[in-house]
C-alpha cells in the first residue's frame, strides 16, 4: 500500500523566505514520488518528481526536492519565497505497478507575506 | 501542444440526477485517469482508463463510472446525484501504460460540480 502524509495544512512565510513543505510517504516498492501546485479554481501543476534517479530533484520555479529513503522524506523547499508561490502544494506518490494512479496528500496551503 | 481539456468548467445538477463530464487529453496520451476533489476528503482518485480498457479503479460506488473512446477522450458518468457528489473533478492524461514517462501526469483544470 501507498501513502502520503503533509504536516502542516497552511504554512506561511515571509517573502524572501525560505520555504519547507513536508512530505512522508509510505510504500512497499520503491516510490515515484511527485510535487504538485494548484492555483485557485486550476488543476493541479507538475512541480518536480522523483525518479529513483538523483535524490536531489529540481523543478520549475525554483523549487527543489530532496528524495530521503532513511527518512521515507521528499521535502519540498525554495530559498527565496515569491508573492506568486501562494498556492496549494500536493505530494503524490506512485509506483511502477499501479499504473497512473497517485495517492496525493491533503495539501498544503501556502500564504507568502509581504 | 494543446493541454488536457475538461467540459464544462462548471455544472449545476440537482440530487438525483445524472451528470456527464468529458476529457480530451493530450494529443498521443492513451492514459486518462479521473480524480474528485474535495474540501474534506482531498484528492482520491476514482478510475483510470487505457487504451479503452478500465486498468484501475478506486473506492467509489457504482454510481460513478467512465470510459475511454478510441481517440482516448474519456468520459465520466455519475448517476443519481448526491449533495456529497459536490467537487471539483480533475482529469490527468498519461503518455504511456508503462514505466515512469507513463506516471508524468498532465491534469485538466477541472470541472466543478455543485448537487443542489
Amino acid at each position: 500500500a501507498q501513502s502520503v502524509t503533509q504536516l502542516g495544512s497552511h504554512v506561511s512565510v515571509s517573502e524572501g523566505a525560505l520555504v519547507l513543505l513536508r512530505c512522508n510517504y509510505s510504500s512497499s516498492v520503491p516510490p515515484y514520488l511527485f510535487w504538485y501546485v494548484q492555483y485557485p479554481n486550476q488543476g493541479l501543476q507538475l512541480l518536480l518528481k522523483y525518479t529513483s534517479a538523483a535524490t536531489l530533484v529540481k523543478g520549475i520555479n525554483g523549487f527543489e526536492a530532496e528524495f530521503k529513503k532513511s527518512e521515507t522524506s521528499f521535502h519540498l523547499t525554495k530559498p527565496s519565497a515569491h508573492m506568486s508561490d501562494a498556492a496549494e502544494y500536493f505530494c503524490a506518490v506512485s509506483g511502477p505497478n499501479t499504473g497512473n494512479q497517485f495517492y496525493f496528500g491533503t495539501g498544503t496551503s501556502l500564504t507568502v507575506i509581504p | 501542444k494543446a493541454g488536457v481539456t475538461q467540459t464544462p468548467r462548471y455544472l449545476i445538477k440537482t440530487r438525483g440526477q445524472q451528470v456527464t463530464l468529458s476529457c480530451s487529453p493530450i494529443s498521443g496520451h492513451r492514459s486518462v485517469s479521473w480524480y474528485q476533489q474535495t474540501p474534506g476528503q482531498g484528492l482520491q482518485f476514482l478510475f483510470e482508463y487505457f487504451s479503452e480498457t478500465q486498468r484501475n479503479k478506486g473506492n467509489f460506488p457504482g454510481r460513478f463510472s467512465g470510459r475511454q473512446f478510441s481517440n482516448s477522450r474519456s468520459e465520466m458518468n455519475v448517476s443519481t446525484l448526491e449533495l456529497g457528489d459536490s467537487a471539483l473533478y480533475l482529469c490527468a492524461s498519461s503518455l504511456s501504460g508503462t514505466g515512469i514517462l507513463s506516471t508524468e501526469a498532465f491534469f485538466g483544470q477541472g470541472t466543478r460540480l455543485t448537487v443542489v
